[in-house]
């Protein structure tokens, strides 16, 4: 079955700073792949997919994330962080059978 | 509704105890899932509805856990005989339907909390 590693649990960026939250994937056959964001008390959103094509996937809130198939990787980056970006993140991949695995989240935290 | 609603948002229930917690997807998804989100563990998926086909099951981690969804809309997720390595938020999704990777819209969470 596939599964999905965020090896960074918890992650301290300053406001205005860069951002990359690693994301390492394995399955056997081209993977769907997907980043959500838990805000605290919140539902997770959607903030990019990927499924084929163009390996620099746009998302919501200034996100973006490349889809490198040599390195099984997915990160996800932002150029600059605002306060509001504190959440949790989730690194998703969609298998061919229905099953869609989550990583264990990656805790942002922005320090002013 | 605007988004998928879940009820209760929490419950607190004493070892034994049988649960139900409801999911009420957008109107008009025909696909609907439930995970299981416990602290540092990422999201676990459990099952998943899509129309009127049988469900994939293959997540239920015993057979204390069961889902139903009735009419293609509602999900009720019953644990019976709680323990306490059932606490957890409990989330459910829906989408479209169609191409499993339409993008999961997810509710709030329920959080059982198993004494």
């Amino acid at each position: 079955a596939q599964s999905v590693t965020q090896p960074d649990i918890h992650i301290t960026v300053s406001e205005g700073a860069s951002l990359e939250l690693r994301c390492n994937y394995s399955y056997g056959a081209t993977p769907y792949l997907f980043w959500y964001v838990q805000s605290p008390g919140q539902g997770l959103q959607l903030l990019l997919k990927y499924f084929s094509g163009d390996t620099l996937v746009q998302g919501i809130k200034g996100f973006e994330a490349e889809f490198k198939r040599s390195q099984s990787s997915f990160n996800l980056r932002k150029p600059s962080v605002h306060w509001s970006d504190a959440a949790e993140y989730f690194c998703a991949v969609g298998a061919s059978n229905n099953d869609m695995r989550f990583g264990a989240g990656t805790r942002l935290t922005v320090k002013p | 509704g605007a988004g998928v609603s879940q009820s209760p948002s929490n419950k607190v229930t004493e070892k034994g105890k049988d649960v139900e917690l409801r999911c009420d997807p957008i109107s008009g998804h025909t696909a609907l899932y439930w995970y299981r989100q416990s602290l540092g563990q990422g999201l676990e998926f459990l099952i998943y509805f899509q129309g009127n086909s049988a469900p994939d099951k293959s997540g239920l981690p015993s057979d204390r856990f069961s889902a139903e969804r009735t009419g293609g809309s509602v999900s009720t997720l019953t644990i019976q005989r709680t323990q306490q390595e059932d606490s957890a938020v409990y989330l459910c999704a829906s989408h479209l339907g169609g191409t499993r990777y339409n993008e999961q819209f997810f509710g709030p969470g329920t959080r059982l909390t198993v004494l």
